[in-house]
């Protein structure tokens, strides 16, 4: 059964870096996302990405924040500069079309020490 | 701000009863409702989805209620099964215009006891 795939699993970085976040969507389906969820809290919605633009975006995804399709494969989150605060598991998550249900990937949990 | 709220972080069963799982949502342009499962260091799994047109959508042994007078919803689990321990999800979209953004539920944890 076709997955979505994310990698690294987990990336531990130091605050200021830049961290690169990559999956893999399932192969059809052209609606991509990104989500993240911190510690005790619940799952936020990041960006949202068509066509090769962004199609939505949150208040947390500011200009620190960058997505990228670079290829027909992968899919991209980068943080540019990252804070003790973006410490958080991050989902990709893909869907057929804009009203199919999302299939989300495993996750990268991001250490910003 | 709680669009989507769990309002049981926990709920424990026998194994072989029925479990259910309770969502209210307040924003009344949601008209699609999800249910996710997750397991420890795995990301959410699809469970069933329910649309605004319908009151009841059944998938095995996987049941969603969709009450929108009351703005509830519920996820039965018939028979409960020990491998459904999980945390569960409810997820809600606004499909105006082009969002299709899901927002969630804190999530309430279902032990199912052998």
């Amino acid at each position: 059964e076709p997955e979505v795939t994310q990698t690294p699993s987990h990336q531990v970085t130091q605050m200021g870096q830049e961290v690169i976040l990559r999956c893999v969507p399932i192969s059809n389906h052209l609606y991509f996302y990104w989500y993240r969820q911190i510690l005790g809290q619940k799952v936020e919605f990041l960006v949202s990405f068509y066509n090769n633009e962004i199609s939505e975006k949150s208040e947390i995804f500011d200009d620190q924040f960058s997505v990228e399709r670079p290829d027909g494969s992968n899919f991209t989150l980068k943080i540019r500069s990252t804070k003790l605060e973006d410490s958080a598991m991050y989902f990709c998550a893909s869907s057929q079309t804009g009203d199919n249900e999302q299939f989300f990937g495993p996750g990268t949990r991001l250490t910003v020490l | 701000d709680q669009q989507v709220k769990q309002n049981s972080p926990s709920l424990s069963v026998q194994e072989g009863r029925i479990s259910i799982l309770n969502c209210d949502y307040t924003n009344s342009m949601f008209d699609y409702f999800l249910w996710y499962k997750k397991y420890p260091a795995e990301g959410p799994t699809f469970l069933i989805s329910i649309s605004s047109i319908k009151d009841k959508n059944e998938d095995g042994r996987f049941t969603v209620f969709l009450n929108k007078s009351a703005k509830h919803l519920s996820l039965h689990i018939v028979p409960s099964q020990p491998g459904d321990s999980a945390v569960y999800f409810c997820a809600a979209r606004d499909s105006g215009g082009s969002n299709y953004k899901l927002t969630f539920g804190k999530g309430t944890l279902l032990t199912v006891n052998p």
